[in-house]
Formats: C-alpha cells, sequence, structure tokens
C-alpha cells in the first residue's frame, strides 16, 4: 500500500499558470517535506513543516508556497510557474524520533512549464 | 562548500564486480547517514543507514569515518539491478532535516 502518494503524477502548465501539487500520507508522521529535484542534482529542499509549524529554507522563490491543513495533508502552490521551475516535486515525511531518522518520499510530481 | 559532495561517476561494472565510491559530509555534527538509491525518474529510496561501527546489508557494505568525514558504500557481486544513482544522506544542522549529495551513477553490464 503507497505510504506517501503524490497527486498528479506529471503536471503540465503554462508560464505563469498557477499550480497546486498535493501530497498525502498514511504514516501518521509529524514532519513533511516538500523538495524540488533537476536532472542530475540533489533533492532540493524547498520547505517542511514540524507539526503545524512551517519553515521555510531562505532560498526558496516566494513563487513557491505551501499549506498544510491537517496531518495527512500538504500542498505545494506555485504561484506564477516559470520555466526554470520544470523539476521533479517530491514529497517526503518523516517522524521525529531519537536517533536514526528516515525519510519516506512520495513518487513525485514531474512539472512541465511551457 | 557544498554539505554533501559526491563522485558523480559514472561507475561503469560488469555483473559480479565489486564497486565501492565515498562521500564526503561538511558538517561535523552530523549525527544519521543514509544511503538513498535513485532509479531514473524516481523518487529516492532507503538503501541502507550507516551505523558507526559499519555495517552490512546482503551484498551493500556502508563505512563511516568520522574523523575524515566520510562514509563510503561497497557493492559486491553487482547485478543488473543495482543499476542507478546512490545518494548519500547526511542530517542537517536540524536533525529532521536531511542534506542530499547529488549522487553517484552506477551501471551495471552484462
Amino acid at each position: 500500500d503507497a505510504m506517501v502518494i503524490q497527486n498528479p503524477r506529471y503536471q503540465v502548465t503554462q508560464f505563469g499558470k498557477p499550480v497546486t501539487l498535493s501530497c498525502s500520507q498514511t504514516l501518521n508522521h509529524n514532519v513533511m517535506y516538500w523538495y524540488q529535484q533537476k536532472s542530475s542534482q540533489a533533492p532540493k529542499l524547498l520547505f517542511h513543516y514540524y507539526d503545524k509549524d512551517f519553515n521555510n529554507e531562505a532560498d526558496t522563490p516566494d513563487n513557491f508556497q505551501s499549506r498544510r491543513p491537517n496531518t495527512s495533508f500538504c500542498f505545494l502552490d506555485i504561484r506564477s510557474p516559470g520555466l526554470g521551475d520544470a523539476a521533479m516535486y517530491l514529497c517526503a515525511t518523516s517522524r521525529v524520533t531519537s536517533g536514526l531518522l528516515e525519510q519516506f518520499f512520495g513518487p513525485g510530481t514531474r512539472l512541465t512549464v511551457l | 562548500r557544498k554539505e554533501v559532495e559526491q563522485d558523480p561517476g559514472p561507475f561503469n561494472v560488469p555483473e559480479g564486480a565489486t564497486v565501492a565510491f565515498n562521500c564526503t559530509y561538511s558538517n561535523s555534527a552530523s549525527q544519521s547517514f543514509f544511503w538513498y538509491r535513485q532509479d531514473c525518474r524516481k523518487e529516492p529510496k532507503l538503501l541502507m543507514s550507516v551505523y558507526s561501527s559499519g555495517n552490512e546489508d546482503g551484498r551493500f557494505t556502508a563505512q563511516l569515518n568520522r574523523a575524515s568525514q566520510y562514509i563510503s558504500l561497497l557493492i559486491r557481486d553487482s547485478k543488473l539491478s543495482d543499476s542507478a544513482t546512490y545518494l548519500c544522506v547526511v542530517n542537517g544542522p536540524n536533525d529532521y532535516k536531511l542534506s542530499f549529495g547529488a549522487g553517484t551513477t552506477v551501471t551495471v553490464r552484462a
């Protein structure tokens, strides 16, 4: 059974047209993350929620916003997508415990900007 | 300086060969270390955690060298299915934030 689900798997949008990507989890993990990954690059953390607390990375553009209405769901909003925002967007979750920490990833949403 | 650096490869090896590669990390306070595997156009998946004393999982062996701030992964008896990109991952300044390397690509040929 899928534990971290992302929809849609593929998203095509036009330059400047807002888009929302969704993530849901059945793991009841308290931390949820959004990463951007471009070809042959490391996943880049955009922001994360620790419970209800939103944490933005310093270099995440203002164009990117996020919402977490409840424990299970998290959304990534791209207000005005540019060509440079075309990438794979990965949602991940983790349960913060002492010791080793593993993140579970969803299958990703591949965003194309025309 | 990047937080996690890896040799991008690719490492092209024949089936049955042994392949090993390292990554270095910059944060001496890091406590958690992982190797993730990522297949082409798929999400990263945990391959194994890396423990201080080193650990083995089947054909995979991971080592940690805190003094020199690097971790290594060794794959014995390579299979075609081992072809993938291997991401080195360490925890960042916050325990629950991970820093990813850009990955080392391994291609196993028949």
